[in-house]
């Protein structure tokens, strides 16, 4: 059972232009949507994160729009860097006190080139 | 340590042997976590350990998967009789009770011929 659809599962784009990479949930009980970002061998970190209570949030060249009424919500890297090119999840977690499991999505390979 | 410790980095085992994988946690950190990366299938949650409340297991695929964590700190993923389909990396993460960021270790290859 899939909570969060992400999309696209890969993503090519040039040095200098923006990357979207699209994420919509299921279950309306989550109350947090972070993205983590994964290089190769490494363990996913934690890049943005927003809560349903605003529509945006902005970190350097990395934003999250959100959309409640549609359950979806985005990353928009901007001015993409060849530093960029890893591997994106965006996740949800539940609002029910004491389970804080997070849902990932399926991931986004992203590849930014020259 | 600094972050999250997982042993081994990789492990490559004959099918129907049993392995134990090893996550040591951020000291202080009371909520652990194992994921299972599989290519193209996302982070798949496993198990979740928050204080000394019951684990959530709800995400173990099969019996012959089963994990401990000892004292509140370093826990073990133990998968008993492995079969080719449990071919992934094994994921450990931690986190302070709230807000909810995790930390992950580098992961665990396990590789079942």
């Amino acid at each position: 059972q899939q909570q969060v659809k992400q999309s696209p599962q890969s993503l090519i784009v040039q040095k200098g232009g923006i990357s979207i990479i699209n994420c919509a949930y299921e279950n309306t009980a989550f109350d947090y949507f972070p993205w983590y970002q994964q290089f190769p061998g490494k363990g996913p970190a934690l890049l943005i994160a927003i809560r349903p209570d605003v529509s945006e949030k902005k970190e350097g060249r990395f934003t999250i729009s959100f959309n409640k009424s549609a359950k979806q919500f985005s990353l928009h890297i901007m001015d993409s860097q060849p530093g960029d090119s890893a591997t994106y999840f965006c996740a949800a977690r539940p609002t029910n006190f004491g389970n804080e499991k997070l849902t990932f999505g399926t991931g986004t390979r992203l590849t930014i080139i020259p | 340590g600094a972050g999250v410790s997982q042993s081994p980095s990789n492990k490559v085992t004959e099918k129907g042997k049993d392995v134990e994988l090893r996550c040591d946690p951020i000291s202080g950190h009371t909520a652990l976590y194992w994921y299972r990366q599989s290519l193209g299938q996302g982070l798949e949650f496993l198990i979740y350990f928050q204080g000394n409340s019951a684990p959530d297991k709800s995400g173990l695929p099969s019996d012959r998967f089963s994990a401990e964590r000892t004292g509140g700190s370093v826990s073990t993923l133990t998968i008993q009789r492995t079969q080719q389909e449990d071919s992934a990396v094994y994921l450990c993460a931690s986190s302070r009770r709230s807000p909810g960021e995790l930390f992950f270790g580098e992961g665990s290859r396990l590789t079942v011929l």
